[in-house]
């Protein structure tokens, strides 16, 4: 199984959007309304911000929002501010199993 | 709330084996799977496996096909990772989590592997 495939980088200015993406194939991100997705800082260990595709745990800002067409997922930052620099990654099941994304690193210019 | 501990880090030889620990607790220890997930220095996270608490049915990704075994004791509310064959590409924090809505993660163990 490979790793979902996600851009290295990305960037938007304070107060702007930026959107990150996640594709799969038909066997995982297209076949399961299971994709989420982590945000991740420096010598921390990984968030939950999106589960199920467009799901927002408690606590999670609204700022945030998921979506899913065929196989990619995606990942919408709105209203960007200085601590949502950080690294995001997806995460999809694969069958009974699950795989993450390569993993991008949004810069807040 | 629930809460995951992970035991502490570890320094081993190629070619050995090494076991890290998850304790359970905040929760019913057969509510959630738990995953395993690792990361190099400067990497991104790479899922291992996970681990049904309750039956003790488990799976893990091809590339540790061989190498991972998880297991679990349900009497101490405690899963085990158990990697075999170390390389020095194993070097990495390695991570319990159940990866669901709740976003339950160990503090994470530092595994150093060195000829």
């Amino acid at each position: 199984q490979s790793a979902l495939t996600q851009p290295p980088s990305a960037s938007g200015s304070l107060g702007q959007s930026v959107t990150i993406t996640c594709t799969g194939t038909r066997s995982d991100v297209g076949s399961y309304k299971s994709v989420s997705w982590y945000q991740q800082h420096p010598n921390k260990a990984p968030k939950l911000i999106i589960f199920e595709v467009d799901k927002r745990p408690s606590g999670v800002p609204d700022r945030f929002s998921g979506s899913k067409s065929g196989n990619t997922a995606s990942l919408t930052v709105s209203g960007l501010q200085a601590e949502d620099e950080a690294d995001y990654y997806c995460n999809s099941y694969v069958g009974s199993r699950r795989v993450f994304g390569t993993g991008t690193s949004i810069t807040v210019l | 709330q629930a809460r995951l501990v992970q035991s502490g880090a570890e320094l081993k030889k190629t070619g050995a084996s090494v076991k890290v620990s998850c304790k359970t607790s905040g929760y019913p220890f057969n509510t959630y799977y738990i995953h395993w997930v690792r990361q190099a220095h400067g990497q991104g996270l790479e899922w291992i496996g996970r681990i049904d608490p309750r039956s003790g049915d488990s799976k893990v990704a091809q590339i540790f096909q061989g190498r991972v075994t998880l297991t679990r004791d349900t009497s101490v509310s405690t899963t085990y990772m158990d990697l075999t064959n170390l390389k020095s590409d194993d070097t990495a924090v390695y991570y319990c989590s159940d990866l669901g809505p709740s976003d339950s993660w160990g503090q994470g163990t530092q595994v150093t592997v060195s000829s």
